[in-house]
């Protein structure tokens, strides 16, 4: 059972280039949330967001919660941005769902 | 800043071997979670705990056990441990239902 859709799985972009991954879910949430994972294992929060639209820095998270789909965009990338980036839904209860993760390496 | 943190990065342990991963967090939060992290299956729930002492089964509990006896740390116990638990084992603390989580850094446990 996949609650929750990444897209693409791995993704190579030339440093510069505007970034978009995609996430969809089949469950009802209460919100979203966007993590980054580097290399070595730590994962941080990116962003949580249940409607709408938010922005920090170079990176723009948007929810259709119609649609049920979500998006991560990424602009001027930097090799720095080089990482796994997640897709997680919190539905009812304590849990979360998570996506398998989308994979992206910025070339300099 | 929240702070998560988890006894060991890296451990090596034979199989068969009775394996203790710690997890401590320094916000008071009610909930706790063990998750192990695989390539291609992303993140799958171990145990989870929302007060000391309770605990409830995630998506993949058998061969695991969890003990909670103070709010602050979360133990993850392999009674017997073998190669296929081999994995990056992730905890993670947060304040409450549809709040966010934190993460510690993982650790890698090999299984030989």
């Amino acid at each position: 059972k996949n609650e929750v859709e990444q897209s693409p799985q791995n993704l190579t972009a030339q440093e510069g280039e505007f970034i978009t991954i995609n996430c969809s879910y089949s469950v009802g949430i209460s919100a979203l949330h966007w993590l980054q994972q580097h290399p070595g294992g730590g994962i941080v929060s990116l962003f949580m967001l249940s409607s709408g639209k938010k922005k920090h820095g170079r990176l723009i998270a948007t929810i259709n919660i119609q649609e049920k789909h979500s998006s991560l965009h990424i602009t001027a990338s930097h090799p720095r941005d080089s990482a796994v980036y997640i897709c997680a839904v919190g539905p009812t209860g304590n849990q979360f769902y998570f996506g398998t993760g989308t994979s992206l390496t910025v070339i300099p | 800043d929240v702070k998560v943190t988890q006894s060991s990065r890296y451990l090596v342990k034979r199989t068969g071997e009775k394996v203790f991963l710690e997890c401590v967090q320094d916000m008071d939060h009610e909930n706790m979670f063990w998750y192990r992290q695989d390539p291609g299956l992303g993140l799958r729930l171990i145990y989870f705990s929302y007060d000391v002492k309770m605990k409830e089964k995630g998506d993949i509990p058998e061969g695991y056990s969890v003990s909670r006896e103070k709010k602050e740390r979360f133990s993850l116990i392999l009674e017997s441990a073998s190669t296929n638990q081999t994995s990056m084992y992730l905890c993670a603390s947060g304040p409450g239902q549809g709040y966010e989580q934190f993460f510690g850094p993982g650790t890698r446990l090999t299984v030989l």
